[in-house]
């Protein structure tokens, strides 16, 4: 398996701009996390999904940040418009339900605004 | 809530050097423990966990003990190598509909030659 897939792996964009990241989780997971890593604030949890429905996106900084599970094979998280203070990794990472607490990790996103 | 207070780095060592990076945590109930590294450039991994108390988690010559007086699971090396730089997080299960993992700040570690 080729593990979590992330794209693209470096986005640079202007403020304003919309940015669309994208994962593909491995194939039999069945819940999808996005986290958010900065040298400030560390790892955070964004949102979660459970079988392609949202279970808690209270993490989600704004409004501006959404996020979208259509099919179990891939899911996106968008931010419009972007602002320079979202400029991060973004990391995915799937589990399955035999072993619910093991997450395993994409390579992420580097994204720099602005 | 339940969280995880992990030291902050970074940390130093020379290689052969003996490794203790310490991890508490608070939590009701029976939590997972783990530790996750990330290498450089690369997402987070596994590197080890325990599920009860007293469980002994390791790999790769690192070691940790869910020891639950002390609400504790420090991982350890006996001889760190310069390929083991890299930042180790130390996490707990929370449990619920979906295990979500709560995840300390990470600590980073520098191996020299």
């Amino acid at each position: 398996d080729a593990g979590v897939i992330q794209s693209p792996r470096h986005e640079v964009t202007e403020m304003g701009q919309e940015v669309t990241l994208r994962c593909k989780p491995i194939s039999g997971h069945n819940s999808l996390f996005w986290y958010r890593q900065t040298m400030m604030r560390g790892l955070e949890l964004l949102i979660y999904f459970n079988n392609n429905v949202p279970i808690d996106d209270s993490g989600m900084p704004e409004d501006r940040f959404s996020a979208k599970m259509p099919n179990a094979s891939f899911s996106t998280l968008k931010i419009q418009p972007s602002e320079p203070r979202d400029s991060a990794v973004y990391f995915c990472a799937s589990s399955f339900e035999g072993a619910k607490n093991i997450q395993y990790f994409g390579a992420g996103t580097r994204l720099s605004v602005l | 809530g339940n969280s995880v207070t992990q030291m902050e780095g970074p940390v130093t060592l020379s290689e052969e050097a003996f490794l203790t990076i310490n991890c508490t945590y608070t939590a009701t109930g029976y939590p997972s423990l783990f530790w996750y590294v990330q290498y450089p450039g690369e997402g987070l991994q596994l590197l080890l966990k325990a599920t009860k108390a007293d469980d002994k988690g390791s790999n790769k010559g690192f070691e940790a003990t869910y020891r639950k007086e002390t609400t504790s699971f420090h991982l350890e090396k006996g001889s760190v190598q310069v390929s083991d730089s890299a930042v180790y997080f130390c996490a707990l299960s929370d449990r619920g509909a979906v295990d979500k993992i709560i995840f300390g700040k990470g600590t980073r570690l520098h191996i020299l030659p």
